[in-house]
């Protein structure tokens, strides 16, 4: 079945210490986008990439950094500058080449905490 | 003011009861919208998908459009306790289809 791998489930994270948390989608989709969800909040965008090797800042990209050597993956860090990290980290998926106007589709998240 | 603005809820009515799920937006260039449900701890799921004004029917969801009143909805027929969950409204636009602008979710809550 296609669609969005994220992992871990859960991650727990020291101070001072960068995680990354793993995202690969199976649905040939050009775009690909990392969330963040905090509890009664919408989502917010952290970064996305429309092509391999490019990528763009969303609206809270401080303390993140991401990567996009291969279509099919888009790694996030989570570096020790996000002071706040504590939540629920979505990515998505998007197809360009199927008319404009596509939905997203999600993974099943990474909840990251600080030990 | 946020380009989507969603009433957080916590919404509660009885099984069987019928559901209204609204979005207001800002920016007239949204042409696409969508409505995703997410069940706690889980990714949103997309539910349906629309293209400018208009209803769309999928079994006990209906989707409607008002553009000249900035205006979207999400209605479930017959609920049932499975269709509890937050409900998050979402659109883009022609020139920028690639960034989808998401409300920040109604939460649903149907009692058996």
């Amino acid at each position: 079945d296609g669609g969005i791998t994220q992992s871990p489930k859960y991650l727990f994270r020291k101070e001072g210490q960068n995680v990354t948390l793993s995202c690969e989608q199976n649905l040939n989709h050009d775009a690909m986008y990392w969330y963040r969800q905090d509890p009664g909040q919408g989502l917010r965008l952290i970064y996305y990439s429309q092509i391999v090797n490019d990528f763009q800042k969303g609206d809270i990209a401080e303390g993140y950094s991401v990567s996009r050597e291969k279509k099919e993956s888009f790694p996030l860090t989570v570096t020790s500058a996000q002071k706040n990290p504590t939540a629920f980290y979505l990515c998505a998926s998007l197809s360009l080449g199927t008319g404009l106007g596509q939905p997203q589709h999600f993974g099943d998240g990474t909840r990251l905490s600080i030990l | 003011q946020k380009e989507v603005e969603q009433d957080p809820g916590p919404l509660s009515v009885p099984e069987g009861a019928i559901v209204s799920l609204n979005c207001t937006y800002s920016n007239s260039a949204f042409q696409y919208f969508m409505w995703y449900r997410q069940y706690s701890r889980k990714g949103p799921e997309l539910l349906m998908y629309t293209y400018s004004s208009g209803n769309k029917e999928d079994g006990r969801f209906t989707a409607q459009v008002d553009k000249s009143s900035k205006y979207i909805s999400l209605f479930i027929r017959d609920s049932q306790p499975s269709d509890s969950a937050t409900y998050l409204c979402a659109m883009s636009s022609y020139s920028s289809a690639s960034k989808i602008i998401f409300g920040s979710g109604t939460r649903l809550s149907i009692r058996p």
